[in-house]
């Protein structure tokens, strides 16, 4: 198994400004996602992230408005750039262990 | 593509009773994972229960099993003697083995009633 945990878990923010949400896993893995999900919404894959790296993406998500880190192993950011209430969401942090899919607590986002 | 599809959008069920949730998906991958989440109001995404297309058994954990039905792509969840806990949103997934990457359906929210 996997534990993940992430900072912050919600917060408000002003349009333009930017977040950067931070994802923790208690082991090595090689793979790590990140997801949004916005209000009364499924999950939307944003991008995938492998260390040493650059994140892949998914269509409609790009690396401008969502910039990501994976320094080593175990962590991993997203910013969330420039942002506007459209960005109102949760975004979750995942991995791959054992071939299941463990997610982080998520990080509310509220824009203002 | 890949596809998940969950019809249901709200269901309800008596406390006790057992609850069957839909989940049709589409895939060309030979190889494949289903999983099934629960999601509380909390937000939190719940590891429920995993199929992988070459399992012969269905999957089982605790109150919760997953009836699989592969030339029907279907993976509907069934949840025994609910409980007013149970009451959350639950979302059905697929990943395909080469990609890694998992989709998600819409969703069903489930209302257990006392």
């Amino acid at each position: 198994s996997a534990v993940i945990s992430q900072k912050p878990s919600r917060d408000i923010c002003q349009r333009g400004t930017s977040l950067t949400i931070q994802c923790q896993v208690d082991s090595q893995v090689t793979m790590m996602f990140w997801y949004r999900q916005q209000p009364g919404q499924s999950l939307t894959l944003i991008a995938t992230a492998n260390q040493g790296s650059e994140a892949t993406y998914e269509s409609g998500f790009v690396i401008d408005k969502f910039p990501i880190s994976r320094p080593n192993l175990t962590f991993s950011t997203l910013t969330v750039s420039n942002m506007s209430p459209e960005d109102s969401s949760i975004y979750l942090c995942s991995v791959d262990a054992d071939y299941e899919q463990y997610f982080g607590p998520g990080t509310r986002l509220t824009v203002t | 593509a890949q596809k998940i599809t969950q019809t249901q959008p709200g269901m309800f069920v008596q406390e006790k009773e057992a609850v069957t949730l839909d989940c049709t998906y589409d895939t060309s991958d030979p190889s494949y994972g289903l999983f099934w989440y629960k999601q509380p109001s909390s937000g939190e995404m719940i590891f429920l229960i995993y199929q992988g297309s070459y399992d012969q058994q269905n999957a089982t954990e605790g109150r919760y099993s997953l009836n699989f039905q592969k030339a029907r792509k279907s993976a509907n969840l069934v949840i025994s003697a609910s409980q007013l806990g149970d009451s959350a949103m639950y979302f059905c997934a697929m990943r395909d083995t080469g990609g890694f990457k998992t989709i998600f359906g819409a969703g069903t929210r489930l209302f257990v009633k006392a």
